[in-house]
């Protein structure tokens, strides 16, 4: 498995866009990178996956460089509710591969 | 949307006591986890299960067992609780890999906060 290192803490303000980024040195060629969001309380929800390249959807970007060793994820123009803690994982989509680990996560603090 | 749902929100239980933890998942997914998460440690994989009655170890299967009778429902079975199983414990499922979109894409649920006292 691939393991993943991101920063333990950011800080923002309001209006910026927020660029979180993880290593993950060892990731395999089959591997996907998925990017999770967790408030407190609750359970961690999908926000984007990728492959190569970049893909954007309506919450977020994905920005993965060629060597794959590294991937960013962009928040555009973040709010106070974007306060979170959010993670990166790495892993195969080989059929029945869902042993997979979280990191310890980037806790995002949004402030006014 | 898909819905996962755990048995209690908050648990206590005292040393020596069989604990079960309930997950039930509304989506037809043929993927479930379960992962424990504490402060400093992220979220640990404990077990997780492909189909009905397969499952596999996680990172931390010691103390645990699981069961998964049907294809909804995956239980979290602690034998014989103890004080360092105190944590929250979050039950997630998912499409199989097969899909390359959906690979990992998980769903989870609101999570169990368990004390053992």
């Amino acid at each position: 498995l691939a393991k993943t290192t991101q920063p333990i803490s950011m800080d923002s303000y309001e209006g910026q866009e927020v660029n979180i980024t993880c290593s993950h040195n060892n990731i395999a060629t089959n591997d996907y990178i998925t990017w999770y969001q967790q408030f407190p309380s609750q359970g961690p929800r999908f926000i984007i996956q990728g492959y190569k390249t970049k893909v954007t959807n309506e919450v977020a970007s994905l920005f993965i460089p060629a060597d794959r060793k590294s991937s960013t994820l962009s928040l555009p123009r973040v709010s106070l509710s974007d306060t979170a803690v959010y993670y990166c994982l790495v892993g195969s989509p080989r059929p029945n591969a869902g042993k997979s680990t979280f990191g310890d996560g980037t806790t995002l603090t949004v402030k006014p | 949307d898909v819905k996962v749902t755990q048995s209690s929100r908050y648990l206590v239980k005292r040393t020596g006591e069989k604990v079960f933890l309930e997950c039930v998942q509304d989506m037809d997914h043929e993927n479930m986890f379960w992962y424990r998460q504490d402060p400093g440690l992220g979220l640990r994989l404990i077990y997780f299960s492909y189909d009905v009655k397969m499952k596999e170890k996680g990172d931390i299967p010691e103390g645990y067992s699981v069961s998964r009778e049907k294809k909804e429902r995956f239980s979290l079975i602690l034998e014989s609780a103890s004080t360092n199983q105190t944590s929250m414990y979050l039950c997630a499922s998912s499409l199989p890999g097969t899909r390359r979109s959906s690979a990992y894409e998980q769903y989870f649920g609101p999570g169990t906060r368990l004390t053992v006292t």
